[in-house]
């Protein structure tokens, strides 16, 4: 049973495109996180977000977590070739050490 | 800026071999952990340690061991090699709870078992 869905899992589109990608559970999550990795490297992490319904924005990324923290989403606005990659979330069931990750999203922007 | 740091970066191995992969970091944090990444299955957490003497199990301990005898060094051993322990292993070092804290990965270990 995968705790955390992401979808779409490929996403191929132009640059200058916008983007939504998901990641959702039905469980409730204290906190999630998302990162992003590019291949032949670890994953470097972008967001975190613990309140019901955060919005938070880093650049051209808007990271939203759910109402009832079940979910959270990351919209990409005026993609770019450097955002290709492999996007992760991650959400820690109320044990603090243990992440559960999603299978990811792998993105690719072309010129 | 060394960050988290692992060796060997390849590594093929035959069935039944032991090996240890290492793993270290120079940023004084407490919690580290091991996953490993599979095709279409994201990262597991292998086993996870939140200070030196201190180690539990994650989601897939089965195959593998681990010690913390310092702060700075998690490796993770294979006992007997099975194919199905083919995989891309990652390291990771949080300086708290990586619930709380930014997790710094290392750049993997990519090992193949014939």
């Amino acid at each position: 049973t995968q705790l955390l869905e992401q979808s779409p899992q490929f996403l191929s589109i132009q640059e200058g495109e916008n983007l939504t990608v998901y990641c959702n559970s039905s469980s409730v999550f204290s906190s999630l996180q998302w990162y992003r990795q590019e291949p032949g490297e670890g994953p470097v992490l972008l967001v975190t977000v613990v309140t019901g319904g955060e919005v938070k924005k880093l650049k051209r990324l808007t990271f939203q977590f759910g109402d009832a923290r079940k979910d959270s989403s990351l919209h990409i606005t005026a993609a770019q070739p450097g955002d290709t990659g492999l996007y992760l979330c991650a959400g820690d069931l109320g044990s603090n050490y243990k992440l559960t990750f999603g299978k990811g999203t792998l993105l690719t922007v072309n010129p | 800026n060394a960050g988290v740091t692992q060796t060997p970066k390849f590594q093929v191995l035959k069935t039944g071999q032991s090996m240890t992969l290492q793993c270290a970091q120079d940023m004084n944090h407490e919690y580290m952990s091991w996953y490993r990444q599979d095709p279409g299955m994201g990262l597991r957490l292998i086993h996870y340690s939140v200070g030196a003497g201190i180690t539990d199990q994650g989601e897939v301990p089965n195959g593998y061991n681990v010690s913390r005898s310092t702060t700075e060094d998690f490796p993770l051993r294979l006992l007997s090699a099975a194919p199905s322990q083919t995989s891309v292993y990652f390291c990771a070092s949080s300086s708290r709870a990586p619930s709380n804290q930014p997790q710094h990965f290392g750049d993997g270990t990519r090992l193949s078992i014939l």
